[in-house]
């Protein structure tokens, strides 16, 4: 079975300073990853994806995740953190076997931005 | 380009009536659909998926249940809301036997059960 695992629920970081979200996944087949973005109140929005290509993706509003068989780990980064970047963050892994296009979700991550 | 809808936005409901929240994709065909199901720090939880018209798959064994009449249509019902229900509900759709893509997602239904 796939599972992802965040830690640390809550995240707090200043103005300009590095965004570091931690996702660690369980797969016995290699896996989809992703990062979503959810906003007070709303859907959950792609930040970027893994799908065995490039290991370093790049995504939207400058985050950027590496994808470390290793390490089972695909943690979010952004060099320098802005105040939009409050929001809560879900790591997720796909189940590519079935093609369901399953979605299973750590926990989510809460985001302050420091001003 | 292709659009998820889900309604209403917020609802208030008492114990014990019926529940109902609709989703329609627009733009795109035979789409998987799902159901999530968002409580206060505690992620997401897949509640349905289905592949195809009156194609249900349940993962978590609950008060409620789903349906697909049409393609692009997934309906979350119930008939007797329990408290527990409360929470975020999310729709959303990715493109057929693609595991490897991305899913879409409604705006949400916040459901507060009193």
């Amino acid at each position: 079975a796939q599972s992802v695992t965040q830690l640390g629920s809550h995240v707090s970081v200043s103005e300009g300073a590095l965004v570091l979200l931690r996702c660690n996944y369980s797969s016995s087949v290699p896996p989809y990853l992703f990062w979503y973005v959810q906003y007070p109140n709303q859907g959950l929005q792609l930040l970027l994806k893994y799908t065995s290509a490039a290991t370093l993706v790049k995504g939207i509003n400058g985050f950027e995740a590496e994808f470390k068989k290793s390490e089972t780990s695909f943690h979010l980064t952004k060099p320098s953190a802005h105040m939009s970047d409050a929001a809560e963050y879900f790591c997720a892994v796909s189940t590519p076997l079935h093609n369901t296009g399953k979605l299973i979700f750590g926990q989510g991550t809460t985001l302050q931005v420091k001003p | 380009s292709q659009t998820i809808h889900q309604w209403p936005a917020t609802l208030v409901q008492p114990v014990g009536s019926p529940l109902s929240l609709e989703c329609t994709v627009e733009g795109t065909s035979n789409p998987n659909l799902y159901w999530y199901r968002q409580a206060a720090g505690r992620g997401l939880q897949l509640l349905f998926y289905s592949v195809g018209i009156g194609q249900i798959s349940s993962e978590v064994p609950q008060n409620l249940s789903a349906s697909r009449p049409q393609d692009r249509q997934f309906i979350l019902s119930s008939k007797k809301l329990l408290l527990s229900d409360s929470g975020f509900y999310l729709c959303a759709w990715t493109k057929t036997g693609q595991g490897r893509t991305e899913a879409f997602f409604g705006q949400g239904t916040r459901l507060t059960v009193v």
